[in-house]
């Protein structure tokens, strides 16, 4: 059973478009982070959500506490974006990481 | 500030044998996880010490243990290593706990053969 559930696995975009990342979970959390990890392995976090919306640049995420989901947007897309997205919930004194969506960008 | 590091960045041993991977912290951070990533499971959690203590442990064998010491610096040992131990390993460091921003390494990816 997967505590974090995120769509879609796979995502091919044309510059400039709007991307939407689904983070769904199936109980209550403390916190709701999204990571960015490109090639090679490095991860960066992107956001810490606990409720609403936080934007940084191109990049935002919200966050649906009673439906238990969580968005990431991206704006004005461009290949520099390409990098697969996690979204990980804090249940329990630990880390639930999502499968991560591998999102390509094309010029 | 340094960010996390860890070394060795790339290891291939052989079944059976152990291993040890190191983890150094942001500096002033006390908290380490230590993460395993592979192309079928995703990212899971391994452990997280704090102030030397462990606070929580995900659900793996006996044969991942951890610690740290009181610089903060971390380390985790694999012991009679499996093929399936095969992944890439990521610590991540932050300055309290509770599911609050944390910082990765860069990763040691591990091959067993």
């Amino acid at each position: 059973k997967n505590e974090v559930e995120q769509s879609p696995q796979n995502l091919t975009a044309q510059e400039g478009e709007f991307i939407t990342i689904n983070c769904s979970y199936s109980v209550g959390i403390s916190a709701l982070h999204w990571l960015q990890q490109h090639p090679g392995g490095g991860i960066v976090s992107l956001f810490m959500l606990s409720s609403g919306k936080k934007k940084h640049g191109r990049l935002i995420a919200t966050i649906n506490i009673q439906e238990k989901h969580s968005s990431l947007h991206i704006t004005a897309s461009h290949p520099r974006d390409s990098a697969v997205y996690i979204c990980a919930a804090y249940l329990g004194n630990q880390f639930y990481f999502g499968t991560g969506t591998s999102l390509t960008v094309i010029p | 500030k340094a960010g996390v590091t860890q070394t060795p960045r790339y290891l291939i041993k052989t079944r059976g044998q152990q291993v040890t991977l190191s983890c150094s912290p942001i500096s002033g951070h006390r908290s380490v996880s230590w993460y395993q990533q592979t192309p079928g499971q995703g990212l899971q959690f391994l452990f997280e010490y704090f102030s030397e203590t462990q606070r929580n442990k995900g659900n793996f064998p006996g044969r991942f243990s951890g610690r740290q010491f009181s610089n903060s610096r971390s380390e985790m040992n694999v012991s009679t290593l499996e093929l399936g131990d095969s992944a890439l390993y990521l610590c991540a460091s932050s300055s309290g706990t509770g599911g609050i921003e944390q910082y990765f390494g860069p990763g040691t990816r591990l091959t067993v053969t």
